[in-house]
Parts: C-alpha cells; sequence; structure tokens
C-alpha cells in the first residue's frame, strides 16, 4: 500500500532555513500537493499549495521537482513558533476510491 | 467568516451515551469532512459529505452517524463508542467536492474522551 512518507522529526534553530520533504510515489497527473502547519490540540492550517515547479507566499516556499514524486516545503529564516507538526497532503487512489490523504508528518522543533 | 467552528471543544462520555459533535462553517463551501486524529499520528479521513450527501464512508464502524442537515453543519453522532475512540475529531470544509484546490479549513476539533 503506497503512503506519502515525511521525516518523523527535525530539529533546527531559531534564523535558519528548513526544509522538509514528502514523498508521494503515486501521485496522479491533475493532482495538487498541499502542505499544513499543526500546532498542539489545533486542526491543521493551510501553508501553501503547488503542482509544479516553485511556489511561493508570505510564510513558505515550495518546490516540486519535474517527475512529481516528491515536494520540498521551505521554510526561511525560523522561529520558536515555528515548532508545530508539518503535514503534506496528496491524492491517493489505492483503496479504489479517490481522497486525499494526509503524509506521515514531521515534528519540527526549533531552538533557541 | 472564515473559520470552522466544532463544538463541544472537549467530551467525557461513558460507553452506553449518545452525544453529537457539531461543526458549523458560512464560507459557502460545499464539501465538509470529518478526521479522526490519534495522538502524534496524521489526520486518518472518516466521511467526506459533497453538496450535502456523504460521498465517501472509510469503513467507519457503525457507533459513528454522520449527518449533513444542510451546506454549513455537520454533525457527528456518538454511540456506544469504545475506550479506543478517544481522539481529537476534526471538522474540515473546503469549496468544492474532495477537490483541496485553495485548501481545506480545519476547525479546533473536539478532544473525546470514552471512559
Amino acid at each position: 500500500l503506497a503512503k506519502t512518507t515525511q521525516p518523523i522529526s527535525m530539529d533546527s534553530y531559531e534564523g535558519q532555513e528548513v526544509n522538509i520533504t514528502c514523498s508521494h510515489n503515486n501521485i496522479a497527473t491533475n493532482d495538487y500537493i498541499t502542505w499544513y502547519q499543526q500546532f498542539p490540540s489545533q486542526g491543521p492550517r493551510f501553508i501553501i499549495q503547488g503542482y509544479k515547479t516553485k511556489v511561493t507566499n508570505e510564510v513558505a516556499s515550495l518546490f516540486i521537482p519535474a517527475d512529481r514524486k516528491s515536494s520540498t516545503l521551505s521554510l526561511p529564516r525560523v522561529s520558536l513558533s515555528d515548532t508545530a507538526v508539518y503535514y503534506c497532503l496528496v491524492g491517493d487512489t489505492n483503496s479504489g476510491t479517490y481522497k486525499y490523504i494526509f503524509g506521515t508528518g514531521t515534528r519540527l522543533k526549533v531552538l533557541a | 467568516d472564515t473559520e470552522v467552528t466544532q463544538t463541544p471543544k472537549h467530551l467525557v462520555m461513558g460507553m452506553t451515551n449518545k452525544k453529537s459533535l457539531k461543526c458549523e462553517q458560512h464560507m459557502g463551501h460545499r464539501a465538509m469532512y470529518w478526521y479522526k486524529q490519534k495522538a502524534k499520528k496524521p489526520p486518518e479521513l472518516m466521511f467526506v459529505y459533497s453538496y450535502e450527501k456523504l460521498s465517501i464512508n472509510e469503513s467507519v464502524p457503525s457507533r459513528f452517524s454522520p449527518e449533513c442537515p444542510n451546506s454549513s453543519l455537520l454533525n457527528l453522532h456518538l454511540h456506544a463508542l469504545q475506550p479506543e475512540d478517544s481522539a481529537l475529531y476534526l471538522c474540515a470544509s473546503s469549496q468544492d467536492g474532495q477537490d483541496p484546490l485553495y485548501g481545506y479549513t480545519f476547525g479546533s476539533g473536539t478532544r473525546l474522551t470514552v471512559v
């Protein structure tokens, strides 16, 4: 059963750039890739979305290679408040029903 | 209004109780979702409503019963739950169908404890 996989955890220091990858080998041709941030006891919050190449907004960048089998969320100059769990969300057809499934999640800890 | 509101925020219920979780959005979104999240795990899809019709049921046990009274409201009725059903239950909405274009908007969740 294909899964959308991410590194379990990452540590970084304040002010550094953090790159979090997501592997989605079975992504469909017309699927977007979406990233979410989640703090404890809160719902996930939309960060950024892309289809190919590079997308940038006020909080992050998203890099998607030509084969689209992976994506990288880039957080520039992280602060303590960026400590959270980060999930990618991609379409999945393995069960026969098309639906969107969260990746395994990456727990980012930002240190002072 | 750009929020999804879930009530209650916390719920403790016995295994013989009947309770309901409520979710409301006024963004004109036409798809609504229930997710279950256990500690240190990603949200797990339970149900999808698209244009007020149940479009996906992820083989959820019948002790969980969803209801979509109108395009702004989503309920999850609970009956005869087990302690392993204790989790954070998240509601979400999106503009159209299941397409996450522009993303899903999540509520803050209901922390459910079954005793």
